[in-house]
């Protein structure tokens, strides 16, 4: 099992410019979750998706940010415009639905907007 | 508003020594206390959890104190070593929910 897999590891990009960072959780999860992580602010949960339904989305800071399930194995965070202070590491996050089971979390992306 | 208060922030231990991690949460809902590490460039790893209906957890030499009336739980590494210098965060979730609340983190650095 190749676990959580997030794409890139790596964005640089400009003051304004959209973003998209996308998962791939592990085959057979229905819970995945985005995080991001700052030093001021830890780690914070964005968004939650149950069987790709959005189920909480409270900790998505503002309507700049939006994130989407298309289908089972596939999610996308996206950024439109980027500002500076949303640089971080994000992390998709994936578990079985059913009992207390461990998150599974990705390598993250690495973002910074300049 | 914070959930799960973690501290120390950082932590130095020497080669063999035991490492303590507390935590403390607000929410009485909570159910569900896993412990995560995560190394550098690396997303966390579930390390060990815990239910409330028991006071204590051990895995190898790592242990799990719980205690449900102070709304308190701590991670204990008997006999640290050098591989465990990383950041550990406590968290809580509760019930059918799935989100975990993280703890602020501590940085914990195992000198040879």
């Amino acid at each position: 099992d190749a676990g959580v897999i997030q794409s890139p590891r790596h964005e640089v990009t400009e003051m304004g410019q959209e973003v998209t960072l996308r998962c791939k959780p592990i085959s057979g999860h229905n819970s995945l979750f985005w995080y991001r992580q700052t030093m001021m602010r830890g780690l914070e949960l964005l968004i939650y998706f149950n069987n790709n339904v959005p189920i909480d989305d409270s900790g998505m800071p503002e309507d700049r940010f939006s994130a989407k399930m298309p289908n089972a194995s596939f999610s996308t965070l996206k950024i439109q415009p980027s500002e500076p202070r949303d640089s971080a590491v994000y992390f998709c996050a994936s578990s079985p639905t059913t009992g207390y089971t461990e998150a599974f979390f990705g390598q993250g992306t690495r973002l910074t907007v300049v | 508003q914070q959930q799960v208060k973690q501290s120390p922030q950082s932590l130095i231990v020497q080669k063999g020594g035991i490492s303590i991690i507390n935590c403390a949460y607000e929410n009485t809902a909570f159910d569900y206390f896993p412990w995560y590490q995560q190394f550098p460039g690396k997303g966390p790893a579930l390390l060990i959890a815990i239910r409330p209906d028991v006071s204590e957890k051990k895995e190898g030499r790592f242990t799990i104190s719980f205690n449900k009336s102070a709304k308190q739980f701590s991670l204990h590494i008997m006999d640290s070593q050098p591989g465990d210098s990383a950041t550990y965060f406590c968290a809580a979730s509760k019930g059918s929910a799935r989100q975990l609340t993280f703890g602020s983190g501590t940085q914990l650095t195992v000198l040879p």
